[in-house]
């Protein structure tokens, strides 16, 4: 398996303007999650999803962002209007559900990353 | 208020020696603990699970401990090498969580020759 896939791996634009991030996760995983990465506040989780359907977006920060999971191989992160302080790695990290008692429970998988600049 | 915390101070250890990072924890009750090895301009990349009833957890050159009344997670790396130079991050799983991780700010970890 290729791993997640995220794209684009690099997005420079313009305060105002839309930005689409997406991510295939890994084939037979069941659990999907966006994270946000800064110096100041870390990793930050976002939303995430199970089974395609969004479980928790308290993460969120507010109505700019919103996230789909059409079906369980592609996911977008939507921001609009985007603003400079929206710059941050955005992750997209995939986890398959083996049960409380496997040794690697909910081990998540991350993608490469997703560098948004906004100026 | 709820926090997880590790050394926000990068580590410097000769090769060699045994690394020992800390992550600290307020306001939570965890049923796992995750650490996770993150390199520069790549994703996290899972290294070692504790559950909350688990004393110690070992993988090859790497240790995890997890005292859930000190409320306190030690990462030990033995032997170090120029090659276990990252940062490792700590993550929390709630009971009843729903399969959700809330990640520590990670410590940056430098082996020298």
């Amino acid at each position: 398996d290729a791993g997640v896939i995220q794209s684009p791996r690099h997005e420079v634009t313009e305060m105002g303007q839309e930005v689409t991030l997406r991510c295939k996760p890994i084939s037979g995983h069941d659990y999907l999650f966006w994270y946000r990465q800064t110096m100041m506040r870390g990793l930050e989780l976002l939303i995430y999803f199970n089974n395609n359907v969004p479980i928790d977006d308290s993460g969120m920060p507010e109505d700019r962002f919103s996230a789909k999971m059409p079906n369980a191989s592609f996911s977008t992160l939507k921001i609009q209007p985007s603003e400079p302080r929206d710059s941050a790695v955005y992750f997209c990290a995939s986890s398959l559900y083996g049960g409380s008692v496997s040794v690697t429970h909910n081990e998540q998988f991350f993608g490469p990353g997703t560098r948004l600049t906004v100026l | 208020s709820q926090k997880i915390e590790q050394n926000s101070e990068a580590l410097n250890i000769q090769e060699g020696k045994t690394a020992t990072l800390t992550c600290n924890y307020t306001n939570y009750s965890p049923a796992y603990l995750q650490w996770y090895r993150q390199d520069p301009g790549r994703g996290p990349v899972f290294l070692l699970l504790i559950r909350e009833n688990e004393k110690e957890k070992r993988k090859e050159r790497l240790k995890v401990t997890f005292d859930t009344t000190l409320k306190q997670s030690l990462f030990h790396i033995t032997a170090s090498q120029p090659a276990d130079s990252a940062t490792y991050l700590c993550a929390l799983e709630l009971t009843g969580g729903g399969n959700k991780l809330t990640f520590g700010t990670g410590t940056q970890l430098k082996v020298e020759l």
